[in-house]
C-alpha cells in the first residue's frame, strides 16, 4: 500500500486478555518503530526494528509486551494479560533508513486499545 | 537525550503567519531538529527538519538560531487544516529513534 497500515484501528478487550496489533510498513522500509500514546500525552518509544532484528527493546514497559517482525515487513505487537493502564493508541512508523538526516518517519493511523 | 520545550498552546487566525517556537538548549552537534504535526485521530506527519541552516519546503519553513539552541517553525499562511499538535524533536544517528516526544504545541486556527 501507499502508507503504513495498522490493524485493528480500534480494539476493546477485557482485562487479562491478550491482544495482537499489526503493522504493515511501507514496502522497502527497513526500519520500523512502535510507539504508545496515552490520552493527551506525547509519544512513548516502545521498540525499534532494523530489518527483522530489534536492537532496542528498552522501551517495552514490561515482560507482558513483545514484538516481532518477519520478512522485513509485517510487525506484530503483542500485549499479554492486558491491564487498564495499557489503554492507549499504539502507533507504528517506518523509515527507509535509520538515519537522522534522511530518515523521515512515516506513521500509521494507530490502533486504539481500550482495556475494560 | 536532549529535550525540547515548547509552549503548550498557540492560537492564530486563518491566512496569517504562525511562528511556533522550540527551545533545545542542550542540543548536541549531531542532533537534527525535526518537526512533526499530529492532526486529530491521526498519526504524526513529518513537516520539516534541519541541522544548522534555515530550511524551506512546501509545508513550512524552519528557522534555526545561530547557536542552535532554539528554532522556529513558520507556517506562512495558516489554514484551518493546520490546526494540530506540533512536535519539535531532536534526532541523531545514535538514538535509534528512541525519541523524546514532549507534549508539543497545540495550534488552534480561527476562521
Amino acid at each position: 500500500g501507499a502508507g503504513v497500515s495498522q490493524s485493528p484501528s480500534n480494539k476493546v478487550t477485557e482485562k487479562g486478555k491478550d491482544v495482537e496489533l499489526r503493522c504493515d510498513p511501507i514496502s522497502g522500509h527497513t526500519a520500523l518503530y512502535w510507539y504508545r500514546q496515552r490520552l493527551g500525552q506525547g509519544l512513548e518509544f516502545l521498540i525499534y526494528f532494523q530489518g527483522n532484528s530489534a536492537p532496542d527493546k528498552s522501551g517495552l514497559p514490561s515482560d507482558r509486551f513483545s514484538a516481532e517482525r518477519t520478512g522485513e515487513s509485517v510487525s506484530t505487537l503483542t500485549i499479554q494479560r492486558t491491564q487498564q493502564e495499557d489503554s492507549a493508541v499504539y502507533l507504528c512508523a517506518s523509515s527507509l533508513v535509520a538515519t537522522a538526516n534522511t530518515g523521515e518517519l512515516f506513521f500509521g493511523e494507530g490502533s486504539r486499545l481500550t482495556v475494560l | 537525550d536532549a529535550k525540547t520545550t515548547q509552549p503548550n498552546s498557540m492560537e492564530s487566525n486563518e491566512e496569517e503567519p504562525v511562528h511556533l517556537p522550540c527551545n533545545h538548549s542542550t542540543i548536541s552537534g549531531t542532533d537534527y531538529i525535526h518537526w512533526y504535526r499530529q492532526l486529530p485521530s491521526q498519526g504524526p506527519e513529518y513537516v520539516i527538519h534541519g541541522l544548522t541552516s534555515n530550511v524551506n519546503n512546501r509545508m513550512a519553513s524552519l528557522a534555526i538560531a545561530e547557536d542552535r539552541k532554539s528554532s522556529t517553525l513558520i507556517l506562512h499562511r495558516a489554514t484551518l487544516r493546520d490546526a494540530a499538535v506540533y512536535y519539535c524533536i531532536l534526532m541523531n544517528a545514535g538514538n535509534n529513534r528512541k525519541l523524546i516526544w514532549g507534549l508539543g504545541t497545540s495550534l488552534a486556527v480561527n476562521p
